[in-house]
């Protein structure tokens, strides 16, 4: 059974940090592009950032370029995501997902970890 | 960047009705289009990918149809459970992806 838990959520004060992951089962993690996205309370989805399965590229929502960094270790099956300068805005439920290709839709989503940026 | 709109933003219906929910996009996205269920409280779950293929394990009574700029999602005879929040997710541009505002689906 493919399956994604994420940890790592909290408060944390505006310009903190704060390091997301997700542990992977259920599938070769090497062969599947990942991504983060989130969802503010009450609020709709909205992508995060997508490390590419075979390059390692990297993308970004233009809300987070140059303040937030995705990445993997593949030997722990585990997908990160680094998150600097945060802000008030940045509160949200983070999910991981694999994404899934042709068709670039995701499935599944883990259960996403809460992040709160509060003072 | 390509818009996507998606309507209505709710819609109250009974136990056994049909209903229908449309996203729009501004360009012709092919049939690089999904659609997810999300509960309150709960992760969003895929129905629907490529416009029209349903998910393994998704009962029959969910269907997509439509391509190019106009798609839809129907439920054919809801069910008390499928009671929740819709979003449609333009697909085209790898990896960077629109989702819709999403459709809440009430009881009427």
């Amino acid at each position: 059974e493919v399956q994604l838990l994420e940890s790592g959520g909290g408060l944390v004060q505006p310009g903190g940090s704060l390091k997301l992951s997700c542990a992977v089962s259920g599938f070769t993690f090497s062969s599947n592009s990942m991504t983060w996205a989130r969802q503010a309370a009450g609020k709709g989805l909205e992508w995060v950032a997508t490390i590419a399965r075979n390059s390692g590229e990297t993308w970004y929502a233009d809300s987070v370029q140059g303040r937030f960094t995705i990445s993997t270790d593949t030997s722990k099956n585990t997908l990160y995501l680094q998150m600097n300068s945060l802000r008030v805005e940045d509160t949200a439920i983070y999910h991981c997902v694999r994404l899934l290709s042709p068709y670039n839709y995701f499935d599944p989503w883990g259960q996403g970890t809460l992040v709160t940026v509060s003072s | 960047d390509i818009q996507m709109t998606q309507s209505p933003s709710s819609v109250s219906a009974s136990v056994g009705d049909r209903v229908t929910i449309t996203c729009r996009a501004s360009q012709d996205i092919g049939n690089y289009l999904a659609w997810y269920q999300q509960k309150p409280g709960k992760a969003p779950k895929l129905l629907i990918y490529a416009a029209s293929s349903l998910q393994n394990g998704v009962p029959p009574r969910f269907s997509g149809s439509g391509s190019g700029t106009d798609f839809t999602l129907t439920i054919s005879s809801l069910q008390t459970e499928d009671f929740a929040t819709y979003y449609c997710q333009l697909a085209d541009s790898f990896p960077r992806v629109t989702f819709g505002r999403g459709t809440r689906l009430e009881i009427k």
